[in-house]
């Protein structure tokens, strides 16, 4: 049962454009929601988080959108540059049962043309 | 740098067999998390560590068991090797409080295990 999805696998935008990532997620025991990215021979660096008493937290050209009865979060990016290009997961952290979960989903891979 | 360290970095075995990999964690940070990348798939939680006690466990398989040493250090021990196994084992760590799971972790650059 996979409780984070991003459906999208890749996206491709070109230079200067918005890119928007989406994440949906099953389990309303999530309370914390976040981005990482992740390059190529690297490991995952956290990007942005966003608590469920929110519903958009905002750094620099990274926004990420909260919409708890969708289930559903997003990030967008403006303006999009070519060192954007990587790999995008989405996660969410929350406590079931008295133990805390992060979920990671499979990942969006973004190409930002120049 | 994210300041984790994994070794080894790529790693090439034969079914049946068994492998150790080490991570060192961000100076003062007292949890340590194993996870699993496979082809096509998102992070796999394996299990967290905080200051030498087991404090989670997600999708472990048996032949696998890992332990956080008094220098926190750890390591994960991977026997009976199967094709399958083959993936990307990350290690990550957090400076929250108490061993929480605030799910901000510093990830080091993964051990790439091959197994033939």
């Amino acid at each position: 049962d996979q409780q984070v999805k991003q459906n999208s696998p890749s996206l491709s935008v070109q230079e200067g454009r918005i890119s928007i990532l989406n994440c949906d997620y099953t389990n309303s025991m999530f309370d914390y929601f976040l981005w990482y990215k992740k390059y190529p021979a690297e490991g995952p660096t956290f990007l942005i988080s966003i608590s469920s008493i929110k519903d958009k937290n905002e750094d620099g050209r990274f926004t990420v959108f909260l919409n708890k009865s969708a289930k559903h979060l997003s990030l967008h990016i403006v303006p999009s540059q070519p060192g954007d290009s990587a790999v995008y997961f989405c996660a969410a952290c929350g406590t079931q049962g008295g133990s805390e979960k992060l979920v990671f989903g499979k990942g969006t891979k973004l190409t930002v043309n120049p | 740098d994210s300041g984790v360290t994994q070794t080894p970095k790529h790693l090439i075995t034969a079914t049946g067999q068994r492998v150790t990999l080490r991570c060192s964690p961000r100076s003062g940070d007292l949890s340590v998390y194993w996870y699993q990348q496979s082809l096509d798939q998102g992070l796999q939680f394996l299990i967290h560590y905080y200051n030498g006690e087991e404090r989670a466990k997600g999708n472990i398989l048996e032949r696998f068991s890992a332990q956080q040493f008094p220098d926190l250090h750890s390591e994960l021990n991977l026997s009976s090797l199967e094709l399958g196994d083959s993936a990307l084992y990350f290690c990550a760590s957090s400076v929250a409080p108490s061993g929480v799971n605030t799910g901000e972790l510093f990830f080091g650059e993964g051990s790439r295990l091959t197994v033939l």
